[in-house]
């Protein structure tokens, strides 16, 4: 079956550089949602998209900014990157909401970014 | 915040069934218990949910109490690959789509031993 596709998969950057990950939704999935994971810590939530619009928002960095486009796949870009930006980035995808929030949320492989 | 409480950590021998117990005595009527793990630094991967009767699927059971305070999961037959953070989530309905979010609290490691 097909899964949620991330890439790229690693990504190496300076800091304040800026940097642009994807992700590719489950086919009619249309609600995206996007993590962040650093060393040794849980994942948090960042952001979620229903239908091309921010239904959601978390401990998003104002740096950070994302959007889901009209085939439902999204981007997340963060600006002036820091050292503390260096974490796992995943995506998550599910169906929409009147479909039943007791849909699961099915993650990607995510997207290992490191800042130097 | 995370509105359930799981061990830090559990040992299960190979081949015997896993018990991994969660709190959430804060649950609302409506939202739903989910659990998720996570392998080695890959992506959260769903194992089973339930509202307020027990599930089970190809990869666990899930057991909720009457009261819904709390929920444990079953790995019925523990293998070395099911070594892994396990997450209980309860389902927060949020957004102004009511999309749902996931809130990922500490989880507990499970060490399966051969």
């Amino acid at each position: 079956a097909a899964g949620v596709i991330q890439s790229p998969r690693h990504l190496i950057k300076e800091k304040r550089e800026t940097a642009t990950l994807k992700c590719y939704p489950i086919p009619r999935h249309d609600t995206v949602y996007w993590y962040q994971q650093g060393p040794g810590q849980d994942p948090q939530f960042l952001i979620s998209f229903y239908e091309k619009m921010q239904s959601d928002k978390g401990s998003i960095p104002d740096r950070f900014s994302a959007q889901q486009f009209s085939d439902y796949h999204s981007e997340l870009n963060m600006s002036s990157l820091e050292l503390g930006d260096s974490a796992l980035y995943f995506c998550a995808s599910s169906p929409e909401p009147h479909e039943g929030w007791g849909s699961p949320l099915h993650f990607g492989n995510g997207t290992r970014l490191t800042v130097t | 915040d995370a509105k359930t409480t799981q061990p830090p950590s559990m040992d299960c021998a190979e081949g015997r069934a896993a018990n991994l117990p969660c709190n959430h005595s804060t649950i609302s009527g409506n939202e739903y218990v989910y659990w998720y793990r996570q392998i080695h630094s890959q992506g959260p991967q769903y194992i089973i949910h339930g509202l307020k009767n027990n599930e089970t699927n190809e990869m666990a059971s899930l057991i909720i109490t009457e009261d819904r305070k709390s929920s444990t999961l079953i790995l019925p037959h523990a293998t070395l690959r099911d070594t892994a953070v396990y997450y209980c989530i309860v389902r927060v309905l949020s957004g102004s789509s009511n999309t749902g979010k996931l809130i990922f609290g500490q989880g507990t490691t499970l060490q399966v031993k051969p």
